[in-house]
């Protein structure tokens, strides 16, 4: 089974610029969580998508935002980059969610850097 | 404002020796707790997790003890090898879907 896919994995951009970062779940698996992870901060929470529906925010600013599509291929966008939202960007699926802990896989990341 | 904390950046240990890992928490309404482990260039992996209701769960050379009553939990590594070393996060949620990571503690063991 392939793992979760994230595109791209490097992604130069300038300030006021905008951003759209794509992830690919696993097969069959329709939550898909998003998380920054910066150094001495951690992952930092993002949002999560379930058929198609955030269901779940973190406290970031609205620059970020994203969806889900009907096949839970998963985007999330920010805009007006800033250079503080230079981090590794991470995408993780899981099977369901809402019922029970679901273990939770991860991609590879990608590493966004704001000039 | 962290609700989980890692106050160890990082952790040096002898092969063969003992590795613990620590983390605390603040959110008393947590009821699950995860530990992932990351390599360089890869995303974090699923290691070891525990319900609220144990205190203690062990998997091979990996055993995760929670302290409910002063919000803590630790990883232990028994023995530590040089493959395990990477950096590790701790995590805790109150809701099947929104987790809570600390800022990860990195492992290096060594040989």
């Amino acid at each position: 089974k392939a793992g979760v896919t994230q595109t791209p994995r490097y992604l130069i951009k300038t300030r006021g610029q905008q951003v759209t970062l794509s992830c690919s779940p696993i097969s069959g698996h329709r939550s898909v969580s998003w998380y920054q992870q910066t150094p001495g901060q951690g992952l930092q929470f993002l949002f999560e998508y379930f058929s198609e529906t955030q269901r779940n925010k973190g406290n970031f600013p609205g620059r970020f935002s994203g969806r889900q599509f009907s096949n839970s291929r998963s985007e999330m966008n920010v805009s007006t980059l800033e250079l503080g939202d230079s981090a590794l960007y991470l995408c993780a699926s899981s099977l369901v969610g809402g019922t029970d802990y679901n273990e939770q896989f991860f991609g590879p990341g990608t590493r966004l850097t704001v000039l | 404002d962290q609700q989980v904390k890692q106050n160890s950046p990082s952790l040096s240990v002898q092969e063969g020796r003992i590795s613990i890992l620590n983390c605390d928490y603040t959110n008393s309404m947590f009821d699950y707790f995860l530990w992932y482990k990351k390599y360089p260039a890869e995303g974090p992996t699923f290691l070891i997790s525990i319900s609220s209701i144990k205190d203690k769960n062990e998997d091979g050379r990996f055993t995760v003890f929670l302290n409910k009553s002063a919000k803590h939990l630790s990883l232990h590594i028994v023995p530590s090898q040089p493959g395990d070393s990477a950096v590790y996060f701790c995590a805790a949620s109150d809701n099947f879907n929104k987790f809570y990571f600390g800022s990860g503690t990195k492992l290096n063991v060594k040989p």
